[in-house]
């Protein structure tokens, strides 16, 4: 069965600065899809960034990266030039059939 | 293109009744994901389906829970004599393919009394 460990339930981050959020799974399979998800107050999922398991290449979108280590099984989210809107839950999430969420981590982002 | 809707948004009830939960996916997504989300915790994967078949239900309960998706109208969550702890964020999402992108409802929160 596929896990996904998040071992920061809070995080917090100065405005305009950058944070990294960790993230660490369990798999046998080799081909596979790793997802961000934010959940703001609002309790909508919206996704910040997918990354499939064959591309060596960190997938990055806007100020959002990832730090994918396939034989670490790691898989990391980088905010850089962090905003108030980037306050939310986070959660990690391996995808097979169902997604395969973490636990979440807190982020606050302080003015 | 009308995402992914949910409905009720909010649902009170009271134990031992039952609960209908409704799941309405994207336009042309025949796959269907329900997932329920305790306070202070992530998603929990429940049931995948696609149309008129049981995928995968390895996270559902073995009682008193089941989900169907029909070949017409909307995926359904059923809950049947509803006890405290059922009390939960139920998200559903939907995708073109088992492969592809899920993309999330809104949620209904249920709560029991």
């Amino acid at each position: 069965a596929q896990t996904v460990t998040q071992s920061q339930p809070e995080m917090s981050v100065q405005e305009a600065e950058t944070v990294t959020l960790s993230c660490t799974y369990d798999t046998s399979e080799s081909d596979y899809y790793l997802f961000w998800y934010k959940q703001p107050p609002s309790r909508q999922m919206i996704l910040v960034i997918r990354q499939e398991a064959y591309k060596q290449q960190n997938a990055t979108e806007n100020r959002f990266s990832v730090n994918f280590q396939k034989a670490a099984k790691s898989f990391s989210l980088k905010i850089s030039d962090s905003q108030l809107g980037d306050a939310a839950m986070y959660f990690c999430a391996y995808r097979s059939a169902g997604m395969r969420f973490g636990a979440g981590t807190r982020l606050t982002v302080k003015p | 293109n009308a995402g992914v809707m949910q409905n009720p948004r909010h649902l009170v009830r009271r134990r031992g009744q039952e609960a209908r939960l409704r799941c309405s996916p994207m336009k042309g997504h025949s796959h269907v994901y329900w997932y329920r989300q305790l306070p202070e915790e992530g998603l929990k994967f429940m049931v995948y389906l696609q149309k008129e078949n049981i995928i995968d239900e390895s996270g559902m309960p073995k009682e008193r829970f089941s989900a169907e998706f029909p070949k017409e109208g909307p995926s359904i969550l059923r809950i049947q004599q509803v006890v405290r702890g059922d009390s939960a964020a139920y998200f559903c999402a939907s995708s073109p393919g088992q492969d592809r992108e899920q993309f999330f409802g809104p949620g209904t929160r249920l709560t029991v009394l």
